[in-house]
């Protein structure tokens, strides 16, 4: 167990709907990074936080979007969801942002959109 | 091409056997990554290299930055050794690349 939690860790949606994301990072974790994983695309960064504030954009889409609380909980909204977009969402945590540091996988959460 | 390759795609060993899966970079990295991804789909981190090499338990890391290469040992390989391994690299953020990793079956 790392420490990160997602919820939920599974969801069924339709095309066009709306869904989001949540993570819990390590407790004292302040980077908080998304990542998709497709069968045909592989692993890809989508974001990253650090402390509340975007640090790092991958291959984002525009109708996926991110935040991070004061809390330092992350959610990943994506929306007008496509076929496409069915795949695992992982959150990630490390306690400082820069790239020496290790990140710990949250468990997952597997999007099907029908 | 991408930037990040591994070799090989699959791996059959049978329990005991010493164990090598490659990584090759194109691109100038500060860091490489190695993660474990079970069969149920949760990722751990194995090693984080800079330089030279890590070992942990039965799991040997090296990275050779000159030669944009890295390699992931397993020594008296088992079958609970059984996932995908994914190599990654940062180049000077902490945005990771990853490779499509090498699945990995350990037979008794």
């Amino acid at each position: 167990d790392s420490g990160v939690t997602q919820t939920p860790k599974h969801l069924i949606t339709a095309t066009g709907q709306r869904v989001t994301l949540r993570c819990s990072p390590r407790s004292g974790d302040l980077s908080v990074y998304w990542y998709q994983q497709s069968l045909d695309q592989g692993l890809q960064f989508l974001i990253q936080y650090y402390n509340g504030e975007e640090r790092a954009k991958g291959n984002i889409l525009e109708r996926f979007s991110a935040q991070q609380f004061p809390d330092l909980h992350s959610e990943l909204n994506l929306s007008s969801l496509e076929l496409g977009d069915s795949a695992l969402y992982f959150c990630a945590s490390s306690p400082r942002e820069g790239v020496y540091n290790e990140q710990f996988f949250g468990p997952g959460t597997r999007l099907t959109v029908l | 091409k991408n930037e990040v390759e591994q070799s090989p795609q699959n791996l059959t060993a049978q329990e005991g056997e010493f164990i090598t899966i490659n990584c090759s970079y194109s691109v100038g990295i500060s860091a490489l990554h190695w993660l474990q991804q079970h069969p149920g789909g949760g990722i751990v981190s194995l090693f984080m290299l800079s330089s030279g090499k890590k070992k942990h338990g039965r799991l040997i890391a090296t990275i050779n930055i000159q030669e944009k290469h890295s390699s992931l040992h397993i020594t008296a390989s088992h079958p609970r050794d059984s996932a995908v391994y994914i190599c990654a690299v940062a180049r000077w953020t902490d945005k990771l690349i990853f490779g499509t990793g090498t699945r990995l079956q350990v037979f008794p």
